[in-house]
């Protein structure tokens, strides 16, 4: 079956501009998580949603990141008036319950 | 915050060599993931133990687990050139649902 997409594969957009990056989770998966990989941070967690729970969203780095999950499916994570440190690659996983998490191949982020 | 410490950083091998990577962690797990990723995008599951688990098996691949020791090793037996990429280890601590990683470990495998 399909697995994770995310969309767009590449963003460059100039600092304080708004960016929305999308994830299809894989169908039937309950959680989804969203990532982000930096040289400096290496691999961080951000947001994870579970079915109608509130989200965890206690990795996120500031108040100008936020995420939705609507309809138990596709997920928008929105970044408002962007800085140069936002760039990263932004990865996607889902899972059903806390096993195995599977990755999309991610948008790569870049701020000028 | 990092949890998992994967060494060693880099590992240069030749072809049908093994290659060891090992994984330090700090805190109680439900289990232990490994991954690879390469050129910087998605990343691939390779296998999962849990913490309840000493030893397993898949292909080539064979994980160990010392909770003991808090620590976990990934063997790759007879190496190929496209087994070049960077491996992480990840942890589910217990009592939570998301993977915290380690810095990884980059494979060089040379023909």
């Amino acid at each position: 079956g399909a697995g994770v997409s995310q969309s767009p594969s590449n963003k460059v957009t100039e600092k304080g501009k708004d960016v929305e990056l999308r994830c299809d989770p894989i169908s039937g998966h309950t959680a989804l998580y969203w990532y982000r990989q930096s040289l400096g941070q290496g691999l961080e967690f951000l947001i994870y949603f579970q079915g109608n729970s509130a989200p965890d969203k206690s990795g996120l780095p500031s108040d100008r990141f936020s995420a939705e999950r609507t309809g138990g499916s596709v997920s928008t994570l929105t970044i408002q008036r962007t800085q140069q440190e936002d760039s990263a690659v932004y990865l996607c996983a889902s899972s059903f319950g806390i096993e195995t998490q599977y990755f999309g191949p991610g948008t790569r982020l870049l701020v000028l | 915050s990092q949890q998992g410490e994967e060494d060693p950083q880099a590992l240069s091998i030749q072809e049908g060599e093994n290659a060891t990577m090992n994984c330090s962690y700090k805190t109680s797990i439900n289990n232990l993931q490994w991954y690879r990723q390469n050129s910087g995008r998605g990343l691939v599951h390779l296998i999962l133990i849990r913490s309840n688990e000493r030893e397993k098996h898949s292909g080539r691949l064979r994980v160990t687990l010392d909770t003991s020791k808090k620590s976990s090793s990934l063997l790759i037996t007879a190496s190929r050139a496209a087994d070049t990429a960077s491996y992480f280890c990840a942890t589910v601590r217990s009592g939570y649902s998301t993977l915290t990683f380690g810095k990884g470990t980059m494979l060089l495998v040379s023909p």
